[in-house]
């Protein structure tokens, strides 16, 4: 069946780039996305791709997309305090609205 | 402004205890999902909705229903609740087509049943 993995830590220090890493089994996706959570709220959409895409940058954040391998990468530059939350890989299938989450990193921004 | 509120955003009940939760959204999205959110498994999608009148089971359905007569709300709906169904809710709509990428997340609705 579908499923998205992701590791549950990532700790970086300010200043530093980060990298969060995402894999997906279902070949049929269309839509990738990356979302943040902070503490006490809702997700917040931060940026998508489609499948046939390798690589969207949006200011800070850069995502990777290798489709052989079904890996996905949330890069974030001149990473700050304020970027510290959740961050969640989902999936989307061709055509439908139905969504598979990965379980989210954990990010923390040491100062 | 753009928003999806749900109600109430806290509930504790009992066991059997029929329920239901709101959610509204005012960007007249064609699309509203409703997920759970539980400790170290991310979100999992309860029941989504493509349009008025059209609904499907996401990948966790099971003593949840749902139903959709109006295209801005999206109830979720608890016949008989739980104590697995102690979690935290989230409902969420989104455009169709190069819409998709505007995609709204309610503030959630923490749902404790005893």
């Amino acid at each position: 069946g579908e499923d998205v993995e992701q590791s549950l830590f990532l700790s970086v220090r300010e200043g530093d780039s980060s990298v969060i890493n995402c894999t997906y089994t279902d070949s049929s996706s269309t839509y990738l996305y990356w979302y943040k959570q902070e503490p006490g709220a809702g997700l917040q959409l931060l940026t998508y791709i489609f499948s046939n895409m390798d690589m969207k940058q949006d200011q800070r954040l850069t995502v990777l997309l290798n489709k052989k391998d079904k890996h996905l990468s949330l890069r974030i530059a001149d990473t700050q305090t304020g970027d510290s939350a959740i961050y969640f890989c989902a999936e989307s299938p061709t055509g439908g609205f139905k969504t598979i989450f990965g379980a989210g990193t954990r990010l923390f921004v040491k100062a | 402004e753009a928003q999806v509120t749900q109600n109430p955003r806290y509930l504790i009940t009992v066991t059997g205890k029929k329920l239901t939760v709101t959610c509204s959204q005012n960007m007249n999205h064609e699309y509203m999902s409703w997920y759970r959110q539980d400790p170290g498994l991310g979100l999992r999608q309860i029941y989504y909705s493509m349009n008025v009148e059209v609904t499907d089971k996401g990948d966790v359905p099971e003593g949840y229903k749902v139903s959709r007569k109006e295209k801005r709300n999206f109830p979720l709906i608890l016949e008989s609740p739980s104590p697995n169904q102690t979690s935290l809710y989230f409902c969420a709509s989104q455009g169709k087509g190069h819409g998709r990428a505007e995609q709204y997340f309610g503030p959630g609705t923490r749902l404790t049943v005893t």
